[in-house]
């Protein structure tokens, strides 16, 4: 069964400029949620989606945004980016929402904003 | 709020021996789950083991088990037996209402097994 993919793996970027990330689940996994991990904060959350609709959400400022298809694939945004949004974005899966499904993690995007 | 600390940025462990990584949480509320996970240089993250907060037994997952002490509020991770592929940050994690979701992590703890 492969694993959680994420789409690209490294990522150079302006300021001012947007991103989109890709997340692909495992296959049967519906929920799938968002982490940034920076040498100064550390692993955030940044938000759950599940069948189509975001369940949880962190503390991030609007610029953050994602979305999630009826194949359970997620996308996350980043617009206006800023030199502090170099980061490792990871994704994670799991089967449903059942608070105690165990989370998968894929390998992150590494983004870097020049 | 929840909050996770772990004090010890690295460790370094003889091949064979046992480890103790520590981990102390803070919060208000009366249902949660702790977890640890490793994350090697690769970058993913692996969950490795999982303890609810109404649960009376330490939880344990091969040579993984955690140390839960709730009135401590302490969720220590031991790992005996350390092999070098151990080797990797290890870090721990809590959630809400014992959902292995909306994680608030720790620092982390850089272990690296001598052989």
């Amino acid at each position: 069964k492969a694993g959680v993919t994420q789409t690209p793996r490294y990522l150079i970027k302006t300021r001012g400029q947007q991103v989109t990330l890709s997340c692909s689940p495992i296959s049967g996994h519906r929920s799938v949620s968002w982490y940034q991990q920076t040498p100064g904060q550390g692993l955030q959350f940044l938000f759950e989606y599940f069948s189509e609709t975001q369940r949880n959400k962190g503390n991030f400022p609007g610029r953050f945004s994602g979305r999630q298809f009826s194949n359970s694939r997620s996308e996350m945004n980043v617009s206006t980016l800023e030199l502090g949004d170099s980061a490792l974005y990871l994704c994670a899966s799991k089967t449903s929402g059942e608070p105690t499904d165990t989370q998968y993690f894929g390998p992150g995007t590494r983004l870097t904003v020049l | 709020a929840q909050k996770i600390t772990q004090t010890q940025p690295g460790m370094f462990v003889q091949e064979k021996e046992a480890v103790t990584l520590d981990c102390t949480y803070d919060t208000s509320d009366p249902s949660y789950g702790l977890f640890w996970y490793k994350q090697p240089s690769s970058g993913e993250m692996i969950f490795l083991i999982y303890q609810g907060s109404y649960d009376q037994q330490n939880a344990t997952e091969g040579r993984y088990s955690l140390n839960f002490q709730k009135a401590r509020k302490s969720a220590n991770l031991v790992i005996s037996a350390s092999q070098l592929g151990n080797s990797a940050m290890y870090f721990c994690a809590m959630s809400p209402n014992f959902g292995n979701e909306k994680l608030t992590f720790g620092t982390g703890t850089r272990l690296t097994i001598i052989p």
